[in-house]
């Protein structure tokens, strides 16, 4: 099984500030073949289902704002907040799809400093 | 629109089943790969099942596999997941998701609590 490993577990960020998020994969999600990650990332904020962010590690999904960004690639891989708004304070989760069983970060627990 | 909707849930003795049941509308049902994800109380999220668009694959996270069964009827645009001998560990929301690039869209789940 691929683990997936965020770090911190919690943040808090100032409002119009950068917040970084890590995630570590226990090996690659580099699908060679096509040279696509398999990553994604989710935002999950109180009492609701989690929203689809980020896939292919970088390619953002319709209506996410363009704040959010992912990058990184084989087993490091990091989302970037670029100024963080009120409405952002969530957990967020990277998600390998490479192999089964898919699996989950622990979650990033983002607050307002 | 997108929709997923799921039912089924509800409290369960230890040992028991459930059947839960999600109804999709708005996407192509029967050209999509669909999965359970289900997140436990205060914790994270935890892939359960997926099945193929046809049907005619299908895969478990080990922890539920012989208990679990995932199906689908693309004739009713549903899927289904039949919960057998159930567990305190089993207790979760439980969310219907399309596999996509990443899960797409999900359902506002249903709640299942396994206890005496």
């Amino acid at each position: 099984d691929i683990v997936m490993t965020q770090s911190p577990d919690s943040l808090a960020v100032s409002l119009g500030e950068r917040a970084t998020i890590n995630c570590k994969s226990s090996q690659s999600v580099l699908y060679t073949s096509n040279n696509k990650n398999f990553l994604a990332w989710y935002q999950q904020k109180s009492r609701q289902p989690p929203k689809l962010l980020i896939y292919w590690a970088s390619t953002r999904e319709s209506g996410v704002p363009d704040r959010f960004s992912g990058s990184g690639s084989g087993t490091d891989f990091t989302l970037t907040i670029s100024s963080l708004q009120a409405e952002d304070v969530a957990v967020y989760y990277c998600q390998q799809y490479y192999s089964t069983p898919i699996t989950f970060g622990q979650g990033t627990r983002l607050e307002i400093k | 629109e997108v929709q997923l909707v799921e039912s089924g849930g509800g409290l369960v003795q230890p040992g028991g089943s459930l059947r839960l049941s999600c109804a999709a509308s708005g996407f192509t049902f029967s050209g999509s790969w669909m999965s359970w994800v289900r997140q436990a109380p205060g914790k994270g999220l935890e892939w359960v099942a997926n099945i193929k668009y046809d049907g005619s694959d299908k895969y478990y996270v080990d922890s539920v596999k012989g208990r679990f069964t995932i199906s689908r009827d693309n004739a009713k645009d549903s899927l289904s997941l039949q919960m057998n001998s159930l567990r305190a560990e089993d207790t979760a929301i439980y969310y219907c998701a399309r596999a996509q690039f990443g899960f797409d869209y999900w359902g506002q789940g249903t709640l299942v609590t396994v206890s005496s």
